[in-house]
């Protein structure tokens, strides 16, 4: 299995211009999580989905934020209009499901909004 | 959600020395994972506790978890360069499973 593939690797954006940054997780892996990495933040988990369904989004900052899982293989973070403070790394990560299993990260996105 | 204070949040080393990070929660801990990024890499699983009072080794990276499960520690001894990173602890939140990480110990190593 080639892992969990994120796109773009680089985006780099005007403010105010609509940003999609892509994710397919392992094949078979039930859960999916978007995370958004700052020196300042940390590491923030964003959003979880579960079998394809959004479980928990109370860490997506903002209405700006929107993500959507359409099938099991795929799924999408959406920022519109973007913004300088969303600059950052983000991070799509899968795994087995449940609570005991481990999280396999994607390469991650580097977005910078100038 | 799940919070776990991770301490220190940066860690500067003599090559050859050992260090310790830890990682505490207020409330009880199903179980606990340790991930590690390289710089400008991704977070990559290391290991996962379950039990009370559990101790796992990995070469030279000790991992243990607290008796009461609400806290645990990561010891590395005979720092090497390649040890240099983030160390992130990681929990599931017990009914979703939702994974929240610490905010990591960064680590640097003089050689």
């Amino acid at each position: 299995d080639a892992g969990v593939i994120q796109s773009p690797r680089h985006e780099v954006t005007e403010m105010g211009q609509e940003v999609t940054l892509r994710c397919k997780p392992i094949s078979g892996h039930n859960s999916l999580f978007w995370y958004r990495q700052t020196m300042m933040r940390g590491l923030e988990l964003l959003i979880y989905f579960n079998n394809n369904v959004p479980i928990d989004d109370s860490g997506m900052p903002e209405d700006r934020f929107s993500a959507k899982m359409p099938n099991a293989s795929f799924s999408t973070l959406k920022i519109q209009p973007s913004e300088p403070r969303d600059s950052a790394v983000y991070f799509c990560a899968s795994s087995p499901g449940g609570g005991n299993t481990e999280a396999f990260f994607g390469q991650g996105t580097r977005l910078t909004v100038v | 959600g799940q919070q776990v204070m991770q301490i220190p949040q940066y860690q500067h080393v003599q090559e050859g020395e050992d260090f310790t990070t830890y990682c505490n929660s207020s409330t009880t801990l199903s179980n606990i994972q340790w991930y590690k990024q390289r710089p400008g890499g991704h977070p990559v699983f290391l290991i996962q506790l379950v039990k009370s009072g559990e101790v796992k080794k990995q070469k030279r990276l000790t991992f243990q978890f607290g008796e009461a499960k609400k806290n645990s520690s990561l010891h590395i001894t005979a720092t090497q360069t390649t040890d240099v990173g983030t160390y992130f602890c990681a929990v599931h939140t017990p009914n979703d499973y939702k994974l929240s990480f610490g905010a990591g110990t960064t680590v640097t190593v003089r050689a």
